[in-house]
C-alpha cells in the first residue's frame, strides 16, 4: 500500500460512454498527477495539480477532463474515447516544496479498455 | 528533445547480480530516480541520485555520472521477487520528470 488508492481497477467502456476515474491520497501531499502508461512506452504525464490548481496539461485531448475538488482527491472524466486510449492510467501524489523535489507515490492504476 | 534510454528487457539468474543501465538527455538536470513496478501494481520508489557516485540501499545500489548522462541500478543476490519492470526517470530544469520506457527484468531459478 502506497497511500494512494484508485477506483475502479479495471474499466471497459464503449466509445460513446462517459465514465470517471477516481484517485484519493491519504498522505497529506499537496500535488497530484495523472499519467498514462502504454505497453513498452514511457509514462506520459497528462495533468498536474498543485494545491488544487492545475499547473500542467501536456496537450491532452479534450475527451479527458480532470477535476481536483480538494488536495486529497483527483478525478479523470472520460467521454467519447478512442480505442488508442486503452492503457493503464496511474495517479500519483507528492509533497512539493520550493526548490526541492520528493518522490512521487503511485496508485495501482486503472486498466482501461475502450471498445 | 529530451530522452531516456534503457534496455527493454533483461534476464538474470536467482542469486546473481544484474546492472540495468540508463542514459538521459534532458534540458537541465535535477536528479535521477529509479522506480520498481511489479506487473499490475503501482510503481514504487527505489532511489534518487543528484550527485555523482554510488548510493547503496541493501541489495540495491544506484550510480550516477552527470558528465556522462548515465546511471545504473545494481541489484545483488537476486531473488525471484525482483522480477519486475525498473523505470528510470530524470528531473529536468523545470522539475518535470522525463521517464524511460522501463526495463523488464526476468529472474530465472
Amino acid at each position: 500500500e502506497t497511500g494512494v488508492t484508485q477506483t475502479p481497477r479495471h474499466l471497459v467502456m464503449g466509445m460513446t460512454n462517459k465514465k470517471s476515474l477516481k484517485c484519493e491520497q491519504h498522505l497529506g501531499h499537496n500535488a497530484m498527477y495523472w499519467y498514462k502508461q502504454s505497453a513498452k512506452k514511457p509514462l506520459e504525464l497528462m495533468f498536474v495539480y498543485n494545491f488544487k490548481e492545475q499547473t500542467e496539461n501536456n496537450s491532452v485531448p479534450s475527451r479527458f477532463s480532470p477535476e481536483c475538488p480538494n488536495s486529497s482527491h483527483l478525478f479523470l472524466h472520460l467521454h467519447t474515447l478512442q480505442p488508442e486510449d486503452s492503457a493503464l492510467y496511474l495517479c500519483a501524489s507528492s509533497q512539493e516544496g520550493l526548490g526541492d523535489y520528493n518522490e512521487q507515490f503511485f496508485g495501482p492504476g486503472t486498466r482501461l479498455t475502450v471498445l | 528533445g529530451q530522452n531516456i534510454d534503457q534496455p527493454t528487457e533483461m534476464t538474470a539468474t536467482e542469486g546473481a547480480i544484474v546492472q540495468i543501465n540508463c542514459t538521459y538527455q534532458t534540458s537541465g538536470f535535477n536528479g535521477l530516480f529509479w522506480y520498481q513496478q511489479h506487473a499490475g501494481e503501482a510503481p514504487t520508489f527505489l532511489s534518487y541520485n543528484v550527485l555523482d557516485g554510488l548510493e547503496e540501499k541493501g541489495r540495491f545500489s544506484s550510480f550516477l555520472s552527470r558528465s556522462k548522462g548515465y546511471s545504473y541500478l545494481l541489484l545483488k543476490e537476486l531473488q525471484m521477487k525482483d522480477s519486475a519492470s525498473y523505470l528510470c526517470a530524470a528531473l529536468d530544469s523545470n522539475y518535470q520528470l522525463i521517464w524511460g520506457a522501463g526495463t523488464k527484468l526476468i529472474i530465472k531459478p
